[in-house]
Order: structure tokens, then C-alpha cells, then sequence
């Protein structure tokens, strides 16, 4: 699976649009990338996923460049609710089936 | 649907104890897998179940064994406690043939003294 590299922090004020950028430079072509994130210790929690084309759903939108070598997620409108910890994954359809690792993700911040 | 379930939610144990981590789930999932979390750290791979009776290590395995007699159980055993084994320990499911769409449960909190 490829490797992704994410900052460790961000900070977004409340109401403002929070961008949460993931470097996945050696993804191959059958790769997915994926965002969970996790609140408080909480279990992580699905958010969206993406192939080549950019996604969207009713909690956030996920923009992948045309070259597939980094993507965006974006949470239009943040809430304090939305502080958390987002994970970026990359993943083949099935591939290694089962075996799903996650790296250290970025904590981010929603302030009022 | 219950989800993913995990008990005990809280546990302390002295070095050199065993114990068993439960982890259920009622969707039929047949992948299941269990991460550990240290403190301010992402989640860490330990073992995985790609079905009933077929297991794999994953990331940090050394420590834990694990057993998958049914589809909806998905135990860990700690076999002698050490406090390097304190942390958070998830437990998540998903339908084989899916995209990486896991289902988490709440989590067990295991400090070891």
C-alpha cells in the first residue's frame, strides 16, 4: 500500500472551510485513497473515499489532484464538533484483503 | 444492528497477567481486525481476520495472539501483560469485496502496572 505523509496539526476557525491535505506520491493506479476520522477516543468513523475523480457527500468533499499524487479533504463549513483526527489511507480495492493500516493522521482544531 | 461491539470497556492488569479482549459484531462482516493506540499516536495494526479460522499478523503483533472460530467473534489474548501493552485496543469490521469502508467499535482502555 502506498505510503501518505499528512501534517500533524491544523487549525480552522468555526464556520470558515477546513482543508486537510494528504501527499500520496508512489499511489498506484488500482489505489483508493480513504479518510476516517476519529473524535475524542472515540473509534474512527468513515468519511469518504476516492479513486481519481473528486467526491463529494454529505459530510465532506475530497478533491485529488489530476496526476493522483495528493488530495484535499475539505469540510465546508467546520464546527467544533469537527475537531478530530483525520486519518488519509491508501489502499487497493481488495488488495491485501483485511490488512488495513493508518498512520498518525492530522489533529485538527475547529476554534471559535 | 449493534455495530461493533468491544468488552470491557476499562481494565488494569498487573505485569505478567493474561487476559481476553472480546470484540463481536452482528453485520456479517466477514474481515476483522484489531489496532492498538498509544497515547498521541495514530492506530497500530496488531492481527486480522479475513474469515472464520484464517488469521494474519499485522504491524505490532508480538505479544497478542488471536482465534476466529466464528464470523462475528474476533478475540485478542494477551498472554503475559507487560506495561509496554498499555493503550487503547479497537476492534473494527468490514463486508470482504468492499472498499476500506470499517466499522469501529468503542474501544477497550488496558493499563498495565
Amino acid at each position: 500500500d502506498a505510503k501518505t505523509t499528512q501534517p500533524p496539526s491544523m487549525d480552522c476557525a468555526e464556520g470558515r472551510a477546513a482543508n486537510l491535505p494528504c501527499n500520496h506520491s508512489t499511489i498506484s493506479g488500482n489505489e483508493y485513497v480513504y479518510w476516517y476520522r476519529q473524535i475524542h477516543s472515540q473509534g474512527p468513523q468513515y468519511i469518504i473515499h476516492g479513486l481519481k475523480n473528486n467526491e463529494t457527500n454529505e459530510m465532506a468533499s475530497l478533491i485529488i489532484t489530476e496526476d493522483r499524487k495528493s488530495s484535499t479533504l475539505i469540510l465546508p463549513h467546520a464546527t467544533l464538533r469537527d475537531t478530530a483526527v483525520y486519518y488519509c489511507i491508501v489502499r487497493g480495492y481488495n488488495t491485501n484483503a483485511g490488512k488495513s493500516t493508518f498512520g498518525d493522521g492530522t489533529t485538527l482544531t475547529v476554534k471559535p | 444492528n449493534a455495530g461493533v461491539t468491544q468488552t470491557p470497556k476499562f481494565q488494569v492488569l498487573k505485569t505478567g497477567q493474561s487476559m481476553t479482549l472480546q470484540c463481536a459484531q452482528d453485520m456479517n462482516h466477514e474481515y476483522m481486525s484489531w489496532y492498538r493506540q498509544d497515547p498521541g499516536m495514530g492506530l497500530r495494526l496488531i492481527h486480522y481476520s479475513v474469515g472464520a479460522g484464517i488469521t494474519d499478523q499485522g504491524e505490532v503483533p508480538n505479544g497478542y495472539n488471536v482465534s476466529r472460530s466464528t464470523t462475528e467473534d474476533f478475540p485478542l489474548r494477551l498472554l503475559s501483560a507487560a506495561p509496554s501493552q498499555t493503550s487503547v485496543y479497537f476492534c473494527a469490521s468490514r463486508r470482504q469485496g468492499a472498499v476500506d469502508t470499517q466499522y469501529f467499535g468503542p474501544g477497550t482502555r488496558l493499563t498495565v502496572l
